[in-house]
């Protein structure tokens, strides 16, 4: 079984700071994936960025990285010159790598507020 | 837009009907997901279909059913209904990589704008 954790409900920053969100997770499997999903007042689910933790290198997608520690079971979003279209709900969500069963299981989300 | 469909947008019930949530996946996408979202429970995986067969199950209760058809759209029924399913319901399709295949590249969840179900 996977758990995944947000300790923060909710943050909130000025236009233009950089911001980290934080998430621990937890797992038996050796071969995963870990997600960061932004979900706007649209309700919309979106894929920020993901993770395979095969790989020691972080991901990076524009504003978007993370700080992937694997045996620290740590995986945190850093947002930078953040905008205030970013403001949503950010959940971290792992997933089984392979076997073709990989529904995600995610954590209780961080509700992000960009402030102008 | 991510191409997977669900209708109906919205849904008002009472306590102890039935009722069934339908979604369409994108094209070409064999494998569909349920996840519920709600005040309690947060975001849950309900179950996943693949190519018409049931894949994997998370924590879907027992008066709640899916199917996958044919065609590859999928239904989610729920019955017995209470007030504690209120939530909204998310479907999402991709096309995961074969059992026992590491899936590479990654197979996206695209998923679609949710059905929101409140039960009176």
């Amino acid at each position: 079984a996977q758990t995944v954790t947000q300790s923060q409900p909710e943050m909130s920053v000025q236009e233009a700071e950089t911001v980290t969100l934080s998430c621990t997770y937890d797992t038996s499997e050796n071969n995963y994936y870990l997600f960061w999903y932004k979900q706007p007042p649209s309700r919309q689910m979106i894929l920020v960025i993901r993770q395979e933790a095969y790989k020691q290198q972080n991901a990076t997608e524009n504003r978007f990285s993370v700080n992937f520690q694997k045996a620290a079971k740590s995986f945190s979003l850093k947002i930078s010159d953040s905008q205030l279209g970013d403001t949503a709900m950010y959940f971290c969500a792992s997933s089984i790598l392979g076997g073709g069963a990989d529904g995600l299981t995610f954590g209780k989300g961080t509700h992000l507020i960009i402030q102008p | 837009d991510s191409g997977v469909t669900q209708t109906p947008k919205h849904l008002i019930t009472a306590t102890g009907q039935r009722v069934t949530l339908r979604c369409s996946p994108r094209s070409g996408d064999l494998s569909v997901y349920w996840y519920q979202q709600s005040l309690d429970q947060g975001l849950q995986f309900l179950i996943q279909y693949y190519n018409g067969e049931e894949r994997a199950k998370g924590n879907i209760l027992e008066r709640f059913s899916a199917q996958q058809f044919p065609d590859l759209h999928s239904e989610l029924n729920l019955s017995s209904l209470e007030l504690g399913d209120s939530a909204l319901y998310f479907c999402a399709s991709s096309t995961p990589g074969l059992a026992g295949v590491i899936s590479k590249p990654y197979n996206e969840q695209f998923f679609g704008p949710g059905t929101r179900l409140t039960v009176l």
